[in-house]
C-alpha cells in the first residue's frame, strides 16, 4: 500500500534560517504529492503540489520537487519567518484503483520558528 | 465565501450520546471525504462519497455512519459516543487535479 514517511519533529529554527523537511514515499503508479500546512486550531491548507516526475511545486516561498529516483518531495525554504510557525504534512494521492484519490499522509513535522 | 465548512466546530459531549457533524462545500466538487486526526497530529482517511455514493470505508467501527444528501453535503454520524472518538474530524472536497480542500475541523471531545 501507499505510505509517506516525513522527518522527525519538531523543528526549532530562527528567523531567516534556511528550511528542509524530508519527505519520501511509497506508491505504486505514479501519485501525485503534495505539502499541507496546519496553523494552530485551523484546518488543512494546500501549500503546494506536483503531479509528474521532475515538477517543482512553488507558493509562498516554498519549493519541492518531485524525484521519483529517489521516491522524495523534500520541502524548503530560504528563508523562514515566525508567521511560518505550523505543522507541514506531506501527502500523496493515486487517482487510479480503489484509492478513489484519498489523500496518505506523513506524520507532519512542526516547525517553530523564533525571532 | 467559505470553500468547505463544518459544523459544529467543537463537540463536547459524554460517552453513549449520539451526535452528528455537518460539512457542505460550494466548490462544485464531486468528492468528499472525512478524515479523523488524532491527538499526535496523525491523519487518517475514514470515509469517502462520489456524487452521493459511498466509495472508501476505511476499517471504522460501524457506530460511525456517513450519509450524502446532495454532492454538496456530507454528514458524519457517530453512535454510541466513546472516549477513543474524541479527535478532530476533517472534512474536504477533491479538486481536478487530485487536490483536497480541507474545512476548518470539528473537535470532539467525549468526556
Amino acid at each position: 500500500g501507499n505510505s509517506v514517511t516525513q522527518m522527525e519533529g519538531p523543528v526549532t529554527l530562527s528567523e531567516e534560517a534556511f528550511l528542509t523537511i524530508n519527505c519520501t514515499y511509497t506508491a505504486t503508479g505514479y501519485p501525485s504529492l503534495f505539502w499541507y500546512v496546519q496553523y494552530p486550531g485551523e484546518g488543512l491548507q494546500l501549500l503546494l503540489k506536483a503531479t509528474k516526475a521532475d515538477d517543482k511545486g512553488s507558493n509562498k516561498g516554498f519549493e519541492a520537487t518531485y524525484r521519483k529516483e529517489t521516491t522524495s518531495f523534500h520541502l524548503e525554504k530560504g528563508s523562514v519567518q515566525v508567521s511560518d510557525s505550523a505543522v507541514y504534512f506531506c501527502a500523496l494521492s493515486n487517482a487510479g484503483g480503489t484509492s478513489y484519490g484519498k489523500l496518505t499522509f506523513g506524520q507532519g513535522t512542526i516547525l517553530t520558528v523564533h525571532p | 465565501d467559505t470553500a468547505v465548512s463544518q459544523t459544529p466546530k467543537y463537540l463536547v459531549t459524554q460517552m453513549g450520546n449520539d451526535k452528528s457533524i455537518k460539512c457542505e462545500q460550494n466548490l462544485g466538487h464531486d468528492t468528499m471525504y472525512w478524515y479523523k486526526q488524532d491527538s499526535k497530529k496523525f491523519l487518517k482517511i475514514m470515509f469517502s462519497y462520489n456524487n452521493k455514493e459511498l466509495i472508501i470505508n476505511e476499517t471504522v467501527p460501524n457506530r460511525f455512519s456517513p450519509k450524502s444528501p446532495d454532492k454538496a453535503h456530507l454528514n458524519l454520524h457517530i453512535n454510541s459516543l466513546e472516549l477513543g472518538d474524541s479527535a478532530v474530524y476533517f472534512c474536504a472536497s477533491r479538486g481536478r487535479v487530485h487536490e483536497q480542500y480541507f474545512g476548518p475541523g470539528t473537535r470532539l471531545t467525549v468526556t
